[in-house]
């Protein structure tokens, strides 16, 4: 998996709690590209960052937030879980900003009960 | 409307048929489109990537492209059990990606 790692790769938790989702990786590649996927959605994009504390929203941005305080991490929160973020959620990391070079990472499967 | 609408299946295919999948996109500024493979439980990876119009050949996968009635296809030639997966076909959205649905193919022995 191009040297990115995820931590927690499953987890259950209640609705109403933060969570937090990692994505590190050793490649040293400057962006970083959260995603969650769904049946029939396929994977859509909930925040960017393209440079150490610079992110940027994706499409479905609601109810998450993202640091990056260093090059090789990133940071996903669920500031307050609910049910419809039950999801399978992926890191990706790029290293130009012509994006259609992607690796990702194993995924983390996440349940909110 | 979405930025690439992707057929759903999912595909049942006997062992050494052609797999034919396809999309369509919105766009015409679109000019990098992909098809990544993803096995289950695993992270999507890049299969093979097209840039502009035109086709494009590795090995068993062949990629066009059709600008004019904005069309992706991927062809998986003499399929095989290990090219079960699911598909999803991709563009080069403004520095971000924006993934089809995805296809689940799986190829009978």
């Amino acid at each position: 998996d191009a040297g990115i790692t995820q931590s927690p790769r499953h987890k259950v938790t209640e609705t109403g709690t933060p969570v937090t989702l990692r994505c590190h990786q050793t490649e040293n590649h400057r962006y970083m590209y959260w995603y969650r996927q769904d049946p029939g959605h396929g994977l859509r994009l909930i925040h960017y960052s393209y440079g150490v504390k610079d992110t940027d929203k994706g499409e479905v941005s609601d109810g998450y937030s993202v640091s990056r305080s260093k090059t090789e991490d990133f940071l996903l929160t669920l500031e307050s879980a609910t049910s419809s973020q039950t999801s399978v959620y992926f890191c990706a990391i790029s290293w130009t900003s012509s994006s259609y070079e992607q690796y990702f990472g194993p995924g983390t499967r996440l349940t909110v009960t | 409307q979405k930025e690439v609408e992707q057929d759903p299946g999912p595909l049942s295919v006997p062992e050494g048929a052609i797999v034919s999948l396809n999309c369509t996109y919105s766009n015409s500024a679109f000019q990098y489109f992909m098809w990544y493979r993803q096995y289950s439980r695993k992270g999507p990876e890049l299969l093979m990537y097209t840039y502009s119009s035109g086709n494009k050949e590795d090995g068993r996968f062949t990629a066009q492209v059709d600008k004019s009635s904005k069309y992706i296809s991927l062809f998986i030639r003499d399929s095989q059990p290990s090219d079960s997966a699911t598909y999803l076909c991709a563009v080069d959205n403004d520095y971000k990606l924006s993934f089809g649905a995805g296809t689940t193919v799986t190829v009978r022995a």
